[in-house]
């Protein structure tokens, strides 16, 4: 079946640095990625899609200068979340639907768990 | 807009025991309804889903019904197992999942043997 995976699956960062979550494809092409934070024992909050050679579309209340969002290649979405600050550890998760699969079938990520100290 | 409502967990049953997950959703259109689950440390899975009215979505055991009358795709399975022990997340998606997917808040599922 069709693979989605992130890079890294785990990051400590100290507040005030900027980090670079990747999001691919693996066997498919994918011209819109999603990306999703996820609070523990909470669900999965959509955050932005992704669109390939375009601009992201951004979900109400996120701050589109704090997550950069950029779609390089059909099969890379990267997330970048800039400045970080406590506030912002989280579990992100990433999806791509599958073009032509059945039913528009999504494939997630692993996620990636963020840590800011 | 579009949302989905699921019944709070944790949910704790013994072995073989009959299981069952509510949920609900709100949609403007004619959505596709899934059941995600997420075992401990791993990533979200496709459990199964529906892309139609009345239709039945199934897999491992695990059995859902789109039902447009009530707005529910209730998750069930007649037989539980320790290994059933995750999250399971009821979503719903429009335009066949190629738009946006809704998450219910998750259900936590415990098993006993």
């Amino acid at each position: 079946g069709a693979v989605v995976s992130q890079h890294p699956s785990w990051v400590i960062c100290k507040s005030g640095t900027s980090v670079k979550i990747e999001c691919r494809s693996l066997d498919f092409q994918a011209t819109t990625m999603f990306w999703y934070r996820q609070f523990p024992k909470q669900s999965l909050m959509l955050m932005a899609t992704s669109n390939e050679g375009s601009k992201a579309t951004y979900e109400q209340g996120v701050e589109k200068d704090k997550f950069l969002i950029n779609h390089a290649s059909l099969t890379l979405s990267t997330l970048t979340v800039t400045s970080a600050h406590p506030e912002d550890s989280s579990f992100y998760i990433c999806s791509a639907p599958l073009a032509g699969g059945p039913s528009g079938e999504q494939y997630f990520g692993p996620g990636t768990r963020l840590t800011v100290t | 807009g579009d949302s989905v409502t699921q019944m709070e967990g944790p949910v704790t049953l013994s072995e073989e025991a009959f299981l069952t997950i509510n949920c609900t959703y709100t949609a403007t259109g004619y959505p596709s309804l899934f059941w995600y689950v997420q075992y401990p440390g791993e990533g979200l899975q496709l459990l199964l889903k529906a892309t139609k009215a009345d239709d039945k979505g199934s897999n491992k055991g695990f059995e859902a019904t789109y039902r447009k009358e009530t707005t529910s795709f209730h998750l069930e399975k007649g037989s539980v197992q320790v290994s059933d022990s995750a999250v399971y997340f009821c979503a719903l998606s429009d335009f066949g999942g190629f738009n946006k997917f809704y998450f219910g808040s998750g259900t936590k599922l415990n098993v006993k043997p």
